[in-house]
């Protein structure tokens, strides 16, 4: 099972937006709505940021949005705060029955 | 609330089994509707999902480590288990354990995970 494609790294000033790309196959992203993000800060366990392509699950900010097209998932951030500095990652269902995960996004606030 | 919480030797030597627990609280493994899974992360690497299991006893492991892999569990206890065979050096890693929501049987996403535990692999 290939690890999902992600930019190494993304950044932005406070209050911009930035949008980390996921792109899988048409084995993983592609046939199922089931893509989910995950943010971790150092020495932390990751959190779940979005489920199933573009739903927050509570207590997450709403400047978190994802979404979908074709093999290519996204996670758009606006209104960028330092507190979002973190690792990014993606994850999709595969055909083989299982999870994949991306291969990280480090996101910095400049 | 749901918690993980992983537990086991932090040190294992090469050649031996890795073996650690996840004991659950805030939810039963034996009421349905999820899995159960080891994710670990190589030192200032990214995730790498290990196994699933469900309460059934199904499993699902990365093909990578299938031959070594053993993912067990207890519903009595509402404990998981890991246990990874003849380990190396290349096996020191962050191990976590996560729920996975599941729907007709399809993976969803990982919406709870414990705090992960550190195992080094080293003589």
């Amino acid at each position: 099972q290939s690890a999902l494609t992600q930019p190494a790294s993304v950044s932005g000033s406070p209050g911009q937006s930035i949008t980390i790309s996921c792109t899988g196959t048409s084995s993983d992203v592609g046939a199922y709505n089931y893509v989910s993000w995950y943010q971790q800060h150092p020495g932390k366990a990751p959190k779940l940021m979005i489920y199933d392509v573009s739903n927050r699950p509570s207590g997450v900010s709403n400047r978190f949005f994802g979404s979908k097209s074709g093999n290519t998932a996204s996670l758009t951030i606006s209104g960028l705060q330092a507190e979002d500095e973190a690792e990014y990652y993606c994850s999709s269902h595969t055909s083989t029955s299982t999870l994949v995960f991306g291969t990280g996004t480090k996101v910095t606030v400049l | 609330q749901v918690q993980l919480q992983e537990s086991g030797p932090g040190l294992v030597k090469p050649s031996q089994t890795l073996s650690l627990t996840c004991t659950v609280s805030g939810a039963s493994i034996s009421s349905g509707g999820y899995y159960w899974s080891w994710i670990r992360q190589h030192p200032g690497k990214g995730l790498e999902s290990i196994g699933f299991i469900y309460y059934s006893g199904s499993t699902y492991y990365n093909p990578s480590l299938n031959s070594r892999v053993t993912i067990s569990v207890d519903t009595s206890k509402n404990q998981f288990y890991l246990k990874l065979s003849s380990v190396t050096a290349a096996d020191t890693a962050v191990y976590y354990c996560a729920r996975v929501r599941e729907q007709y049987y399809d993976m969803k996403y990982f919406d709870f995970w414990g705090q992960g535990t550190l195992v080094t692999v080293s003589s």
